[in-house]
């Protein structure tokens, strides 16, 4: 079983700074991929970044980055110079790498951190 | 990437009555899900959506009440049915292709009265 932990219900950040959202996880799976979602107030579910557990470098896409540290069993979003529309709720998630059988290729998701960006 | 689109995009129901969400990814994927997310809360897996077979059901959810069609790969369909006002949720389809990359469509804000 896989679960994910994220002990942000919500989280404020002025305008153009940094911001780490935290996410720590469980899984007995030796391989696995970690992903982070953005949710914004109209509900679509926006693919951010993905981390697989084998990979030795950390992932950034533009403005977001990564920070995984596999023996802590943390993957924490850091979002750089953040942005008015960077508000929304951010879901992270994981999920085997290896197919295993129905149900086990499913996403598991924490409970989310409500981004607010103050102007 | 791929691109998924869903219909309706949003409902008001009636209770009792029954709702069939669509929906279409723009390339040929292996896997399919459908997802629930209540008010307020996180997403929880319904089923596996298996193309030319039944739909691979998550506890607590069962055949009768939800329904699902994959006729092809880039199709699938779940229906609401006998809804109660328990059922007002966003539900979302979400694909998987040859890659590690999971996506997700709008999703569909059901409400039910």
């Amino acid at each position: 079983a896989q679960k994910i932990t994220q002990t942000q219900p919500g989280m404020f950040v002025q305008e153009k700074e940094a911001v780490t959202l935290d996410c720590t996880y469980d899984t007995s799976d030796q391989s696995y991929g970690l992903f982070w979602y953005k949710q914004p107030s109209s509900g679509e579910m926006i693919f951010l970044i993905y981390q697989g557990s084998y990979d030795e470098q950390n992932a950034t896409e533009g403005r977001y980055s990564l920070n995984f540290q596999k023996a802590r069993k943390s993957a924490n979003l850091v979002i750089s110079a953040s942005q008015l529309g960077d508000s929304a709720m951010y879901f992270c998630a994981m999920r085997p790498v290896e197919y295993s059988g129905a149900g086990s290729y499913q996403l598991t998701f924490g409970k989310g951190t409500k981004l607010s960006v103050i102007p | 990437s791929a691109v998924i689109s869903q219909k309706p995009s949003r409902d008001i129901c009636q209770r009792g009555t029954s709702l069939t969400i669509q929906c279409q990814v723009d390339s040929q994927v292996t896997m399919m899900f459908w997802y629930r997310q209540q008010p307020g809360q996180s997403l929880t897996l319904i089923a596996t959506a298996n193309q030319g077979s039944e739909a691979t059901y998550e506890s607590g959810f069962v055949i009768d009440k939800f329904p699902i069609s994959r006729p092809n790969l880039t199709f699938s369909t779940l229906t609401v049915s006998n809804m109660s006002p328990e059922d007002s949720s966003i539900y979302l389809c979400s694909a998987q292709g040859a890659s590690y990359e999971q996506y997700f469509g709008p999703g569909t804000r059901l409400t039910v009265t």
